[in-house]
C-alpha cells in the first residue's frame, strides 16, 4: 500500500500569510494527486488536480507542484475563507489514500 | 448540475447491517466510476470502495473487505454500499463520490463531485 505522509498536521497562520503544505508518497505516483480543502460539517471539495492543475473556479492563489513522491500545496495570501483542513490523495493505485491532513487555523 | 444523495445511514448495533444508498443525477450515471468515502467522527478521509462503470470490478480497503460490497444499479443511477458485521470503528459520515473516467489505469476527474454525507453509527 502506498502510504501518504503529510505535513504539518496544523499550522497558524495569519490573513495575508503564504503557507505550504507537503504529501510525501512511500513510493512514486507518477502525477496522480490531487488536493482536497474540508470545512466544518461540509463535504470536501477538490483544489488541485494531476498534482499542479487548478480546478476551474478555485482561486489563483492556491498552487500544487511535485511528481513522483512528494508534492505541495501552496496558498499565496492567506484569505479569511481559505481556514480549513487541507487533504492530498493519492489515486495511483489501490487502496487509494488521502494524507493525515492539515488543520489551517487563524493565529 | 451534478447531483448526488445518499440515504440510509442510522444507529446500529455491533454486528448488525445497514445498506446506503446514493442517487445520481445531472450526468450520465453509467459512464462514471464511483465511491464511497468515509470519515469518522473528528477524524480525517478514508477511501472505502470503487465501482466500474459496468459494476464488474470493485475495489475496496482492507478494513472493509468481506464485509463490505459496492454495487450499483445503472437504470436507477444508483450507488449502494451493503454494509455487514458492523463494527464500532465503522462509525463515520459516509459520502458517496464521482470518481471520473479512468482508462488506461489513469482517472480524471477525480472526486470533483461529493454527496453531503450520511452518518453511520455503530453503538449498544
Amino acid at each position: 500500500d502506498i502510504q501518504m505522509t503529510q505535513s504539518p498536521s496544523s499550522l497558524s497562520a495569519s490573513v495575508g500569510d503564504r503557507i505550504t503544505i507537503t504529501c510525501r508518497a512511500s513510493q512514486g505516483i507518477r502525477n496522480d494527486l490531487g488536493w482536497y480543502q474540508q470545512k466544518p460539517g461540509k463535504p470536501p471539495k477538490r483544489l488541485i488536480y494531476a498534482a499542479s492543475s487548478l480546478q476551474s473556479g478555485v482561486p489563483s492563489r492556491f498552487s500544487g507542484s511535485g511528481s513522483g513522491t512528494e508534492f505541495t500545496l501552496t496558498i499565496t495570501s492567506l484569505q479569511p475563507e481559505d481556514f480549513a483542513t487541507y487533504y492530498c490523495l493519492q489515486h495511483m493505485s489501490y487502496p487509494w489514500t488521502f494524507g493525515q491532513g492539515t488543520k489551517v487555523e487563524i493565529k | 448540475e451534478v447531483q448526488l444523495v445518499e440515504s440510509g445511514g442510522g444507529l446500529v448495533q455491533p454486528g448488525g447491517s445497514l445498506r446506503l444508498s446514493c442517487a445520481a443525477s445531472g450526468f450520465t450515471f453509467s459512464d462514471y466510476w464511483m465511491s464511497w468515502v468515509r470519515q469518522a467522527p473528528g477524524k480525517g478521509l478514508e477511501w472505502v470502495a470503487n465501482i466500474k462503470p459496468d459494476g464488474r470490478e470493485k475495489y475496496y480497503v482492507d478494513s472493509v473487505k468481506g464485509r463490505f460490497t459496492i454495487s450499483r444499479d445503472n437504470a436507477k443511477n444508483s450507488l449502494y454500499l451493503q454494509m455487514n458485521s458492523l463494527r464500532a470503528e465503522d462509525t463515520a459520515v459516509y459520502y458517496c463520490v464521482r470518481v471520473g473516467v479512468c482508462s488506461g489505469g489513469i482517472c480524471y476527474e477525480v472526486f470533483l463531485y461529493w454527496g453531503q454525507g450520511n452518518l453511520v453509527t455503530v453503538s449498544s
